[in-house]
């Protein structure tokens, strides 16, 4: 089936530092990727929505200088975490729609934790 | 704005037991709707996909419905077994267009004892 490779699965950095999360689709073109953070015992919230070679959109409340995408490839989206805080600690994952146009493929997600 | 919401938040049963995990949704004009399974820590699994001109789909000892016109759907577990504990996500997609996203629910964590 379907698989949205998200690296790395977890990740440990002190404040003030940028993390990088990298989302490929490895068996078929994602034009679209929506990246959302999930807090302890809350639902999945959307954060932004990357088109392959064009600007993100992000949510309202998103911070786009904060949170940086870039959507080079059809397979490749990168979620880049700049000067993280503790408060961005949280569960990141990212979505491809696709194969088809019915659903979605979900990686498999990046446990941030800003010391 | 769509929200979405299910009920229970969580649940708790001897294994075996048939079980019934409930989702509604504020706007009913959707595209289709997506029930999820995420284990702690980790990722989405998708489990079943209802487009809105359909009323219900199935796979092994899962089987979900949608009423559209009332916003409602539901995913029922046949004979649950320990390894169904997990949280279960229900996830409403609005348009057919590309750059449309899903909006999920809080889950319902289900826990099955041995």
């Amino acid at each position: 089936g379907a698989v949205v490779s998200q690296h790395p699965s977890w990740v440990i950095c002190k404040s003030g530092t940028s993390v990088k999360i990298e989302c490929r689709s490895l068996d078929f073109q994602a034009t679209t990727m929506f990246w959302y953070r999930q807090f302890p015992k809350q639902s999945l919230m959307l954060m932004a929505t990357s088109n392959e070679g064009s600007k993100a959109t992000y949510e309202q409340g998103v911070e786009k200088d904060k949170f940086l995408i870039n959507h080079a490839s059809l397979t490749l989206s990168t979620l880049t975490v700049t000067s993280a805080h503790p408060e961005d600690s949280s569960f990141y994952i990212c979505s491809a729609r696709g194969p088809s146009n019915y659903g979605y493929t979900f990686g498999s997600g990046t446990r941030l934790t800003v010391v | 704005k769509q929200e979405v919401t299910q009920i229970p938040a969580a649940l708790s049963v001897p294994e075996g037991e048939n079980l019934v995990l409930n989702c509604s949704f504020t706007d009913s004009a959707i595209y289709n709707l997506q029930w999820f399974r995420q284990d702690p820590g980790k990722g989405l699994t998708s489990l079943l996909l209802i487009q809105s001109s359909q009323r219900e789909q199935t796979s092994g000892r899962l089987n979900a419905s949608l009423d559209k016109s009332s916003g409602r759907s539901t995913l029922y577990i046949a004979a649950s077994q320990p390894g169904d504990s997990a949280t279960y996500l229900c996830a409403v997609r609005r348009r057919e267009q590309a750059g449309t996203a899903l909006i999920f629910g809080k889950g319902t964590t289900l826990s099955v004892s041995s």
